[in-house]
């Protein structure tokens, strides 16, 4: 079965660039969430999102937003970027979002700002 | 504010032999706990989920059990092989957070020597 697909696999932006990073949940999974991981450091969690609403909020920076389609694919947006955004980031999915079913994790999206 | 520390930060070890990884949690109120395995430059892939009421959970050479009291929880590895061979996460969810609210510690890093 197809797990979580995020695009694109790497990415390279300038400082002050925009950038936009894509997951694809796995099927009939309705809940997604975004991590940063940073080089060497635990992943941190910025948001996630329920059946399209925003259901939960963590150290996401106001320069970033993400929504989550009717297809229950999301995008994280992230706008005037700085060297210090460089990291992976991943999207995991699950089945409804109370805890008791484990997160699958997409393979990321390493993003490196120049 | 809950932190999540596991020891050790690496470990080597030959091949065949049994192994186990530890973590701890500052705060017990925990809604449960997840043990991951990240490859290099790869996503996270869940190993074992353990709610608050359970003690232990198990899957083909991996136990898992959880102390909550004591905030401790360990990971078994039997047998151990060099595919094996990943960074190993502890993530926990406190009362109140959501699903993907995980807290993770820094990983162990094991190195399976055939």
């Amino acid at each position: 079965a197809a797990g979580v697909i995020q695009s694109p696999r790497h990415l390279i932006k300038e400082k002050r660039e925009t950038a936009t990073l894509k997951c694809y949940p796995i099927s009939r999974h309705d809940t997604v969430y975004w991590y940063q991981q940073g080089p060497g450091q635990d992943p941190q969690f910025l948001i996630s999102f329920y059946e399209k609403m925003q259901s939960d909020k963590g150290s996401i920076p106001d320069r970033f937003s993400a929504q989550q389609f009717s297809d229950y694919h999301s995008e994280l947006n992230m706008s005037s970027l700085e060297l210090g955004d460089s990291a992976l980031y991943f999207c995991a999915s699950s089945f409804g979002e109370s805890a008791g079913s484990p997160l699958h994790f997409g393979n990321g999206t390493r993003l490196t700002v120049t | 504010k809950q932190e999540v520390t596991q020891i050790p930060a690496a470990l080597s070890v030959p091949e065949g032999e049994n192994l186990v990884l530890n973590c701890s949690f500052t705060d017990s109120a925990i809604y449960n706990l997840q043990w991951f395995r990240q490859d290099p430059g790869k996503g996270l892939t869940s190993l074992l989920l353990i709610q608050s009421s359970q003690r232990e959970q198990t899957s083909g050479r991996l136990n898992a059990s959880l102390d909550k009291s004591s905030g401790r929880s360990t990971l078994y590895i039997a047998a151990s092989q060099p595919g094996d061979s990943a960074t190993y996460l502890c993530a926990v969810i406190g009362y109140g957070g959501s699903q993907g609210n995980l807290i993770f510690g820094k990983g162990t890093k094991l190195s399976v020597k055939p």
